[in-house]
């Protein structure tokens, strides 16, 4: 069963640090990663997606990399700003169709 | 670009009532999924559909049933409401049922159970 990890739940950092996000996960025969963001009382705004084959993704200020065989994704965020508060899931999809997330980690970036 | 539509936004129902929530996919997704998220919980996979039929399932009371209609769009019934079903309900749509491709997700219905 996969089993989706995400420390620490929460981090507040001054604006304009690089930042990285862990995620780990059990179950190494994973398909994809995805990484989402969502605003509190808000929807689910996916990131970035992962496959298998592939090792990272980038888009603008985001990058994500995954290694397989030790069970870890992780999310860079450069030059943070108080707009990336946020908090971020990470979400695993293995042999079937289900996303397994992980709790999130929420994000505060202060001016 | 269009994005998986969730009706309604907002549902405010009493104990022992029932709520249909509705999802209509991106135009030429085949394959639809229900998420909930309770307060302060990560989403829990519900369950997903694929051409019209479902294909897996998770954790999801049997007071609760899901349809996928031929027009790909789906709607989830929630029978004898209790306090716990208040959360939020996502809907996701992807290209089709393989485990490469991305899920986009709806902004979710907001179900209320008084």
């Amino acid at each position: 069963k996969q089993e989706v990890t995400q420390i620490p739940a929460a981090l507040s950092v001054p604006e304009g640090e690089n930042l990285v996000l862990n995620c780990s996960f059990t179950d190494s025969a994973i398909y994809n990663l995805q990484w989402f963001r969502q605003d509190p009382g808000k929807g689910l705004t996916s990131l970035l997606l992962i496959q298998s084959s592939q090792r990272e993704q980038t888009s603008g200020r985001l990058n994500a990399s995954l290694d397989k065989s030790s069970g870890r994704s992780t999310l860079y965020i450069a030059a943070s700003q108080p707009g990336d508060s946020a908090t971020y899931l990470c979400a695993g999809q293995g042999g079937s169709e289900k996303l397994v997330f992980g709790k999130g980690m929420k994000l505060t970036v202060n001016p | 670009a269009a994005g998986v539509i969730q009706s309604p936004r907002h549902l405010i129902k009493e104990k022992r009532e029932t709520a249909t929530l509705k999802c209509y996919p991106i135009p030429r997704h085949d394959t639809v999924y229900w998420y909930q998220q309770g307060p302060g919980q990560d989403p829990q996979f519900l369950i997903s559909f694929y051409e019209k039929m479902q294909s897996d399932k998770g954790s999801i009371p049997d007071r609760f049933s899901a349809q996928q209609f031929s027009d790909y769009h789906s709607e989830l019934n929630m029978s004898s409401l209790e306090l716990g079903d208040s959360a939020l309900y996502f809907c996701a749509s992807s290209f089709t049922r393989q485990s490469t491709d991305t899920q986009y997700f709806g902004p979710g219905t907001r179900l209320t159970v008084l």
